[in-house]
């Protein structure tokens, strides 16, 4: 099993749309996890971070569920410029290496 | 303010030739890294430096060589590139241990080699 495990589309949705990313991850100690958003040659940039609770952002919520080892991304009305690549970021903790999805590429369509 | 500078944007150089990347700081992070990402948009992770050690190091070709500076730095030079070379390289800084609050990247430097 990868260590972090994203679809990687792309998904194409209409203006509008509500849209979920999963993303699973192999390390039950991790401790921390983040959902980062980068666009077309662009560096990566901090959505969010995943906490145990769910948090909230405006359209955006993230959810984790360490039981079943994956953190989701939901993104309500969906806007044209919410088209990006979504990435899932797992933390172990301490010195050890945080670990990349590969990314979700999400396209909203008018 | 700049967050986490890098330099050059965009760099196009021949095979075989030495070439740098600089990097600063000036979140007050303890620790930096460099990524590459290749044309398969992988992030894969190259070296990191905490308070100016190296604490990782993944398996890169000693072509590639680090260096730290201060903690506020952190350059790549790469010797006798090659076409395989060719990629986006992201340098980001973040504090560690239970102060992770996730990544800072600079804007990267698009890497042509030709």
């Amino acid at each position: 099993r990868k260590e972090v495990e994203q679809d990687p589309g792309p998904f194409n949705v209409p203006e509008g749309a509500t849209v979920a990313f999963n993303c699973t991850y192999s390390n039950s100690a991790s401790q921390s996890f983040f959902w980062y958003r980068q666009d077309c040659r662009k560096e990566p940039k901090l959505l969010m971070s995943v906490y145990s609770s769910g948090n909230e952002d405006g359209r955006f919520t993230a959810q984790l569920n360490r039981a079943s080892q994956y953190i989701s991304l939901l993104i309500r009305d969906s806007k044209l410029s919410d088209s990006a690549t979504y990435l899932c970021v797992v933390n172990p903790g301490g010195y050890q290496k945080v670990t990349f999805g590969i990314g979700t590429k999400l396209q909203v369509i008018p | 303010d700049t967050a986490v500078s890098q330099t050059p944007k965009y760099l196009v150089t021949q095979m075989g030739n030495d070439k740098s990347i600089k990097c600063e700081q000036n979140l007050g992070h303890d620790t930096m890294y460099w990524y590459k990402q290749d044309s398969k948009k992988f992030l894969k992770i190259m070296f990191s430096y905490n308070n100016k050690e190296l604490i990782i190091n993944e398996t890169v070709p000693n072509r590639f060589s680090p260096k730290s500076p201060d903690k506020a730095h952190l350059n790549l030079h790469i010797n006798s590139l090659e076409l395989g070379d060719s990629a986006v390289y992201f340098c980001a800084s973040s504090s560690l241990g239970q102060d992770f609050y996730g990544y800072t990247f600079g804007s990267g430097t698009r890497l042509t080699v030709v």
